[in-house]
């Protein structure tokens, strides 16, 4: 049992190029976030999902877009990479319910230059 | 906006004495109150939780006390150790709306030997 994955753990991007950051559960979760964290911060959620093919905006969810297509994956997409967007990225999953425990990934740390 | 205001944002602690974060919210919604605790290059795990229904609640050295009518809650762990420096987070959820989780801004816990 891995938990969450994330890939890749690192990346540099140019302003303007894309990505997608992946990440993976095998906990069998219907609730998957991505949240950002800057320096000194505390997380900021970007988009969540209760389900595969459902998904909707959190708190600071411009300039990314996801998609929910399986249980297992939650995919983040930069379609043009800016400076603010510079950060360390974490994608969780949880049961629905009255379980509300929320398992981390081990996080990406972006770049861009 | 939903808040969770956390404070201090840092805190040095000498080992064996005891650590106390605070954590203050707005959104009389929220019925979870969950710790997380987060080591360098690590993302962030669930340490301890509490609901509104009980005023603490206590797991090994860390205990959650909790006040309804202030809305506040708060983290201690007692016989602080080295191993226990890390930056920990409180945070918030509603019933529904898949669980989101609302963070505080973190505290940085060291703990001198």
């Amino acid at each position: 049992n891995a938990g969450v994955t994330q890939t890749p753990k690192f990346r540099i991007l140019k302003i303007g190029q894309s990505m997608t950051l992946q990440c993976t559960q095998d906990m069998n979760h219907n609730y998957m976030y991505w949240y950002r964290q800057d320096p000194g911060m505390g997380l900021k959620l970007i988009y969540y999902s209760v389900g595969a093919g459902i998904t909707d905006k959190g708190e600071v969810p411009n300039g990314y877009n996801v998609s929910r297509s399986t249980t297992e994956d939650f995919p983040l997409r930069l379609e043009l990479a800016a400076p603010s967007q510079t950060s360390v990225y974490f994608c969780a999953s949880s049961y629905s319910g009255m379980e509300k425990t929320q398992y981390f990934g081990p996080g990406t740390r972006l770049l861009v230059l | 906006q939903q808040q969770v205001k956390q404070s201090p944002q840092s805190l040095i602690v000498q080992k064996g004495g005891i650590s106390i974060i605070n954590c203050a919210y707005e959104n009389t919604a929220f019925d979870y109150f969950p710790w997380y605790q987060q080591f360098p290059g690590k993302g962030p795990a669930l340490l301890i939780a509490i609901r509104p229904d009980v005023s603490e609640k206590k797991e090994g050295r860390f205990t959650i006390s909790f006040n309804k009518s202030a809305k506040q809650f708060s983290l201690h762990i007692m016989d602080s150790q080295p191993g226990d420096s890390a930056t920990y987070f409180c945070a918030a959820s509603r019933l529904g709306g898949g669980n989101m989780l609302t963070f505080g801004g973190g505290t940085r816990l060291m703990v001198k030997p």
